[in-house]
């Protein structure tokens, strides 16, 4: 019931292309999915989450598509930069949980010059 | 405004030995969370303080012990520690009723 599954395990995308990573949720009382950026020695670090009332929300080259009947959101990551070469995870937040976070396993994305 | 600062950076146990991880905010955040990072499993929750004066188990507890010596600190206390406590760990905070999660850089851990 708490699980997030995550994939790809990992992500190779050439410079300019289009990033895509999955989740997938279990508890439908979750009510905050953030995605974190990680980078190699540093902790995470918030990108950019929703909330299940929107179906979308984009900044600047990252959008979250959200779709809340198949327990399912995604991070896009448009003309994808060798910056972007990171670990990225996705989250569930609140409910019965409140504020615990459950974490998924995380996509390491290489993004080649 | 340092953020979330964690001591030590690494630290190499023997089997059996006790060590405390110190945490510390200054962002005035409620809420303190220690997690540990394990390869393709992402991070899980050890134990987490909603406020100061309480804490409660995460998904993984069992080895370790928490205090919340005040609002800004956070430990973690290893008692004997044991090789499968050989991770990364990570001490978060988030302001009161918001989800949004600040983490330090991080504590390596290697128990031989």
């Amino acid at each position: 019931q708490q699980q997030v599954k995550q994939s790809p395990q990992s992500l190779i995308v050439q410079k300019g292309g289009i990033s895509i990573i999955n989740c997938a949720y279990e508890n439908t009382a979750f009510d905050y999915f953030p995605w974190y950026q990680q980078f190699p020695g540093k902790g995470p670090a918030l990108l950019i989450a929703i909330r299940p009332d929107v179906s979308e929300k984009k900044e600047g080259r990252f959008t979250i598509s959200f779709n809340k009947s198949a327990k399912q959101f995604s991070l896009h990551i448009m003309d994808s930069q060798p910056g972007d070469s990171a670990t990225y995870f996705c989250a569930a937040s609140g409910g019965t949980g409140g504020f615990k976070t459950i974490f998924g396993a995380g996509t390491r994305l290489f993004v080649k010059a | 405004n340092a953020g979330v600062t964690q001591t030590p950076k690494f630290q190499v146990l023997k089997t059996g030995q006790s060590m405390t991880l110190q945490c510390a905010q200054d962002m005035n955040h409620n809420s303190m969370y220690w997690y540990r990072q394990d390869p393709g499993m992402g991070l899980r929750l050890i134990y987490y303080s909603a406020s100061e004066g309480t804490t409660d188990k995460g998904e993984v507890p069992n080895g370790y012990n928490v205090s919340r010596l005040n609002k800004r600190e956070f430990s973690l206390r290893l008692e004997s520690a044991a090789p499968s406590q050989t991770s990364v760990y990570f001490c978060a905070s988030s302001a009161n009723r918001v989800y949004e999660q600040y983490f330090g850089p991080g504590t390596r851990l290697t128990v031989t």
